[in-house]
């Protein structure tokens, strides 16, 4: 079983629409939670952290949900800018492994006019 | 503006031949990593650096190896290079200790051995 598991899509949605991706992860003691956003064929970049109590950017929303080991990322009214592959990323637990992300393979997201 | 640069950004090699990719930052970060990307694969730790002379082997560390001699460079060494090593290779770097640490991530090297 992969560390990260992720639906790999292609999700195809239209302007405006509200899209969500789950992600699940193995290792109940991983300390810290992102999704990453991958334009294509270029380098993944933080879109945001997420956060046990559920965090939110804009239009964009993250959950932790620690018990069942998935994270979730909810993007409302998609934009076309919004189109590119959204990374799960999970850092394992403490002591001296800080740093050290572990990837879902990518949930690519096309938003279309 | 602080950045980190990945060189070359693309190269072409042999099976067999030893292939230096280049990584430098100029945040003066303690933290430095490098992962590739495949298909089916996301990207996977090869190697990483906790500071000068600190070097650790990632997931996927056969094949490759790094040194820390300065805070800016960690370089990407592959011995001989092997047709599984085609990839898109990714440097990052983190200032601290934090696992909330934003990874900054270079622009990537695609490598290519025939």
């Amino acid at each position: 079983r992969k560390e990260v598991e992720q639906d790999p899509g292609p999700f195809n949605v239209p302007e405006g629409a509200t899209v969500a991706f789950n992600c699940t992860y193995s290792n109940s003691a991983s300390q810290s939670f992102f999704w990453y956003r991958q334009d294509c064929r270029k380098e993944p970049k933080l879109l945001m952290s997420v956060y046990s109590s559920g965090n939110e950017d804009g239009r964009f929303t993250a959950q932790l949900n620690r018990a069942s080991q998935y994270i979730s990322l909810l993007i409302r009214d998609s934009k076309l800018s919004d189109s590119a592959t959204y990374l799960c990323v999970v850092t394992p637990e403490g002591g001296t492994s800080y740093g050290k992300l572990t990837f879902g393979q990518g949930t690519i997201l096309t938003v279309h006019p | 503006d602080a950045e980190i640069t990945q060189s070359p950004r693309h190269k072409i090699t042999e099976t067999g031949r030893q292939v230096t990719l280049a990584c430098h930052q100029t945040w003066n970060h303690n933290n430095m990593f490098w992962y590739r990307q495949d298909l089916g694969h996301g990207l996977r730790l090869i190697h990483y650096s906790y500071g000068v002379q600190d070097t650790n082997k990632g997931e996927v560390s056969d094949g490759y190896s790094v040194s820390r001699s300065n805070t800016e460079d960690l370089p990407l060494t592959l011995e001989s290079a092997a047709s599984s090593q085609t990839s898109v290779y990714f440097c990052a770097s983190t200032p601290g200790q934090g696992h909330t640490d934003t990874q900054y991530f270079g622009p990537g090297t695609r490598l290519t051995v025939l």
